[in-house]
C-alpha cells in the first residue's frame, strides 16, 4: 500500500467550476498536510497546508482534513486556466521530520 | 524568487564524469533536503541534513553523495551515474527538521545522463 495516494487524473474541469482533489494517507500518527502546485517543468509550490480536523479556506482554495478517515482534500474555487498544474500532498509524518508525497493529480481546466 | 537557489539548473552528464549539484538557502532555516523527482513518480526523499549533520539516507546508492558544509548550503556529488539517475533533483529547506513547518523548494536542476 502505498503511504500517500491521489488520483493521477487528468481531472478536467471547465473554468469557473469547483475543483476537488482527494489524498489518502496510511500513517495514523500523522501531524501536518500540505498542498503544493507544480507547473510543468517547475519546482513544487506552497499552496495550503492544514494540522486540524476541518477546513481551511485561503482564497479560492480549501483544504479539508479527516483524520479519521486518514483523507485530506483540497477544493479549489472559480477554477482558471492558470490552475492547470499538478498538485502534489504531502504529508508529515508522526516525527514530523518527513514529508512523504504523493503522485500527484493533474488538473487541467478548459476556457 | 524562493529563497532557496540551485546550480546548475540543467545538467547533461556521462556516466563516468563527476559533477556537483549545489543548493543554497537564504531563510535562515536548520534542515536542508535532497529529493528526486523521476517521470511518473512521486517525489523521492535522498537526503535529509539537521544542523550540518545527516540524519536521514533513504537507501540512496553510494554514486550520490551528499554533503552539507554548514546550514545554509548544501552539494549533491555525483559520480559513475545511470541513465536511470536522469530526473529533476530538487532541495528544500524548513526551519527545523522535527517541526511541521512545510518545505521550501529550490527551482531544481535537471539532470540529464547520457
Amino acid at each position: 500500500q502505498k503511504e500517500v495516494e491521489q488520483n493521477s487524473g487528468p481531472l478536467s474541469v471547465p473554468e469557473g467550476a469547483i475543483a476537488s482533489l482527494n489524498c489518502t494517507y496510511s500513517d495514523r500518527g500523522s501531524q501536518s498536510f500540505f498542498w503544493y502546485r507544480q507547473y510543468s517543468g517547475k519546482s513544487p509550490e506552497l499552496i495550503m497546508f492544514i494540522y486540524s480536523n476541518g477546513d481551511k479556506e485561503d482564497g479560492r482554495f480549501t483544504a479539508q482534513l479527516n483524520k479519521a478517515s486518514q483523507y485530506v482534500s483540497l477544493l479549489i474555487r472559480d477554477s482558471q486556466p492558470s490552475d492547470s498544474a499538478t498538485y502534489l500532498c504531502a504529508v508529515g509524518g508522526s516525527a514530523g521530520n518527513k514529508l512523504t508525497f504523493g503522485g500527484g493529480t493533474r488538473v487541467l481546466v478548459k476556457p | 524568487e524562493t529563497g532557496v537557489t540551485q546550480t546548475p539548473r540543467h545538467l547533461v552528464m556521462g556516466m563516468t564524469n563527476k559533477k556537483s549539484l549545489k543548493c543554497e538557502q537564504h531563510l535562515g532555516h536548520n534542515a536542508m533536503y535532497w529529493y528526486k523527482q523521476s517521470a511518473k513518480k512521486p517525489l523521492e526523499l535522498m537526503f535529509v541534513y539537521s544542523l550540518e549533520e545527516r540524519v536521514e539516507n533513504n537507501s540512496v546508492p553510494s554514486r550520490f553523495s551528499p554533503e552539507c558544509p554548514n546550514s545554509s548550503h548544501l552539494f549533491l556529488h555525483l559520480h559513475t551515474l545511470q541513465p536511470e539517475d536522469s530526473a529533476l533533483y530538487l532541495c528544500a529547506s524548513k526551519p527545523g527538521q522535527g517541526n511541521n513547518s512545510p518545505l521550501h523548494f529550490g527551482n531544481g536542476t535537471r539532470l540529464t545522463v547520457t
